[in-house]
């Protein structure tokens, strides 16, 4: 069973204007928020992350917003640049101890930003 | 930093051929992770590594699938017999214990026909 879901397979915004990606996650222990960010023929980056305690972290044109009690998180990005296009997966963690946390990754949003 | 080391890029191979995907993570990094990329299923954990310690194999599809960290600086992950839906990217990531986020490789691209 996929605990963390990306409805949107696949998202087209215009240069400038304001993308808003979407996520939802099933284990309430969930309490570390990642994006990544991956360009075709590489390897996933790191983009933002949240904690549990906080409801939104912003990183230049980059916000991650938060609600737990929906189990749901958004990546807005203003303005959006045609260097943006990209796919965008969302992933949680639950912190097990001292061997190690795993992150669960969504099916990823593919963003495409038409200049 | 070189960064997590996959080799190799891509690798095409036939039904019931032994597939080997080699990973280098990151000097100093003592958590490494095998993912597999498919459309359906996004980003799948295989499994993970922690102190080159199997930790959690529930990813592993079958049998035939197997993976190994004989030493911190190298991990291999092998599939006898492959099978053509087996084809798919495989991502290896490190990180540090506990730390809040993965480096990943670039990927192995293997096709299976």
């Amino acid at each position: 069973d996929q605990q963390v879901k990306q409805n949107s397979p696949s998202l087209s915004v215009q240069e400038g204007r304001i993308s808003i990606l979407n996520c939802d996650y099933t284990n309430s222990m969930f309490d570390y928020f990642l994006w990544y960010k991956k360009y075709p023929a590489e390897g996933p980056t790191f983009l933002i992350s949240i904690s549990s305690i906080k409801d939104k972290n912003e990183d230049g044109r980059f916000t991650v917003f938060l609600n737990k009690s929906a189990k749901h998180l958004s990546l807005h990005i203003v303005p959006s640049q045609p260097g943006d296009s990209a796919v965008y997966f969302c992933a949680a963690s639950a912190q097990v101890g001292a061997t190690g946390n795993q992150f669960y990754f969504g099916t990823g949003t593919s963003l495409t930003v038409i200049p | 930093d070189a960064g997590v080391i996959q080799s190799p890029r891509h690798e095409v191979t036939e039904m019931g051929q032994e597939v080997t995907l080699r990973c280098k993570p990151i000097s100093g990094h003592n958590s490494l992770f095998w993912y597999r990329q498919t459309m359906m299923r996004g980003l799948e954990l295989l499994i993970y590594f922690n102190n080159n310690v199997p930790i959690d194999d529930s990813g592993m599809p079958e049998d035939r699938f197997s993976a190994k960290m004989p030493n911190a600086s190298f991990s291999t992950l092998k599939i006898q017999p492959s099978e053509p839906r087996d084809s798919a990217v495989y991502f290896c990531a490190s990180s540090i214990t506990g730390g809040y986020g993965y480096t990943f490789g670039s990927g192995t691209r293997l096709t299976v026909v």
